[in-house]
């Protein structure tokens, strides 16, 4: 079967970094995405990555090791609007997306 | 980026009643599009995958004679749910792809809260 795993909870300091790790077992990979999701809201896209290494987009960056099936995302300066639930998804070889279950981050003061 | 819309944001209605929801890709061609549900505190789960002019496909657990989905352009699907029960009430979003420009990723609406009385 297929599987993504992410921790379901996650609390940090305003301020401070985090990082979000995804696990993932899927059939074929095309790629990992990060979405955020506020509350109430739909997911947003944070970033992409397709080969190994890491991206860097300003406050955040993620990291992927294909040959290990594993991610993180990197929130660095923690704001209190970073409060979300974070998703990490793979695209699978039939290239759809398979979706975690979501991260939900809560920054502290 | 690639804009996609919903409409109605919310809506509320009575048991029994059926309420359609579109989803509009604004400044591209969505040769494929995503429903998916969110209950509160809870991930999102996948409804069905539409193609533009072909029947959508259902996942497991998803009864495709409730949640009727039609993809008949290549902007805009609609879901409708038919004879809607307070068990309904959740948050739909849809999100498009243009996997023929090579886009794996997945643009979102913004939801539609809906609530079944």
């Amino acid at each position: 079967g297929q599987n993504i795993d992410q921790p379901t909870e996650m609390t940090a300091t305003e301020g401070a970094i985090v990082q979000i790790n995804c696990t993932y077992q899927t059939s074929g990979f095309n790629g990992l995405f990060w979405y955020q999701q506020h509350a109430g809201e739909a997911p947003t896209f944070l970033s992409y990555n397709v080969l190994d290494g890491l991206e860097e987009k300003g406050r955040f960056s993620s990291f992927l090791s294909r040959s290990k099936g594993y991610s993180y995302l990197l929130l660095k300066e923690l704001q209190m609007k970073d409060s979300a639930s974070y998703l990490c998804a793979v695209v699978d070889s039939n290239y759809q997306l398979i979706w975690g279950a979501g991260t939900k981050l809560i920054i502290k003061p | 980026g690639a804009v996609v819309s919903q409409h109605p944001s919310w809506v509320i209605c009575k048991s029994g009643t059926s309420v359609k929801i579109e989803c509009r890709s604004l400044d591209f061609q969505a040769t494929t599009m995503f429903w998916y549900r969110q209950f509160p505190k809870q991930s999102l789960m996948l409804m069905a995958t539409s193609n533009e002019g072909s029947k959508a496909t259902y996942e497991q657990g998803v009864e495709k004679d409730k949640f009727l989905i039609n993809h008949a352009s290549l902007t805009l699907s609609t879901l409708t749910v038919t004879s809607a029960h307070p068990e309904d009430s959740s948050f739909y979003i849809c999100s498009a792809r243009d996997l023929e420009a090579g886009e794996y990723e997945q643009y979102f609406g913004p939801g539609t809260r809906l609530t079944v009385t």
